[in-house]
């Protein structure tokens, strides 16, 4: 079984640029979650879809950072304009079920350098 | 405000014997925890869970202990592998997130080295 991937593996880009990240998950698995992970912490959630409609992104910067999954299956995040506090590993996971004790399957993330 | 820390960002251990690997939370609304471990440029792997109406759960060579009156839980590996070497994340949800969120807050990780 493919596990899930993401692309690109890594990104420099200068502040104020724009940045997106693609996702796609586990084959059959209707929740897709991003995560960002700053060095010396662990993954903060930004965004969970179930299918295609967001089901929490109380801690997504709206002002900046967007993300989409259309037909419930892969997704894309995207930063506009990037800050310099932006850089992080974005890590894209999945699950099976909505559910909390659905297992979260994480794909390798995208490591982001501003500058 | 830290929900759940792990207060030691590394730990040594001889091979063959055991690692244990330490979780605070804060929020005594967590029912259920996760260990997730990571190796360098990979995505976070699941390890073992708990949920709260329990105080041990075992799998193979990884045992979880929950201390919910000290909100305190803990992962032992025993024995210890030299391929066990990674970071381990410790993370919590609480139900009152709601059965449609599966939200999860991590610690910062503790970064185990197993020598051979």
């Amino acid at each position: 079984e493919a596990g899930v991937a993401q692309s690109p593996r890594y990104k420099i880009i200068e502040k104020r640029q724009s940045v997106a990240f693609w996702c796609n998950p586990i084959s059959g698995h209707a929740t897709l979650y991003w995560y960002q992970q700053i060095l010396g912490q662990g993954p903060k959630l930004l965004i969970q879809f179930q299918n295609n409609g967001v089901v929490d992104d109380s801690q997504l910067p709206k002002d900046r950072f967007s993300a989409e999954r259309l037909k419930g299956v892969d997704s894309t995040l995207k930063i506009q304009p990037a800050k310099l506090e932006d850089s992080a590993v974005y890590l894209c996971a999945s699950s099976q079920t909505s559910g909390r004790l659905g297992t979260q399957y994480f794909g390798p993330g995208t490591r982001l350098l501003v500058l | 405000d830290q929900q759940v820390k792990q207060n030691s960002p590394s730990l040594s251990v001889q091979e063959g014997r055991i690692s244990i690997l330490n979780c605070d939370y804060t929020n005594s609304m967590f029912d259920y925890f996760l260990w997730y471990k990571k190796y360098p440029a990979e995505g976070p792997t699941f390890l073992i869970s708990i949920s709260s109406i329990k105080d041990k759960n075992e799998d193979g060579r990884f045992t979880v202990f929950l201390n919910k009156s000290a909100k305190h839980l803990s992962l032992h590996i025993v024995p210890s592998q030299p391929g066990d070497s990674a970071v381990y994340f410790c993370a919590a949800s609480a139900s009152r997130y709601g059965g449609a969120t599966n939200k999860l807050i991590f610690g910062t990780g503790t970064l185990l080295a197993v020598q051979p």
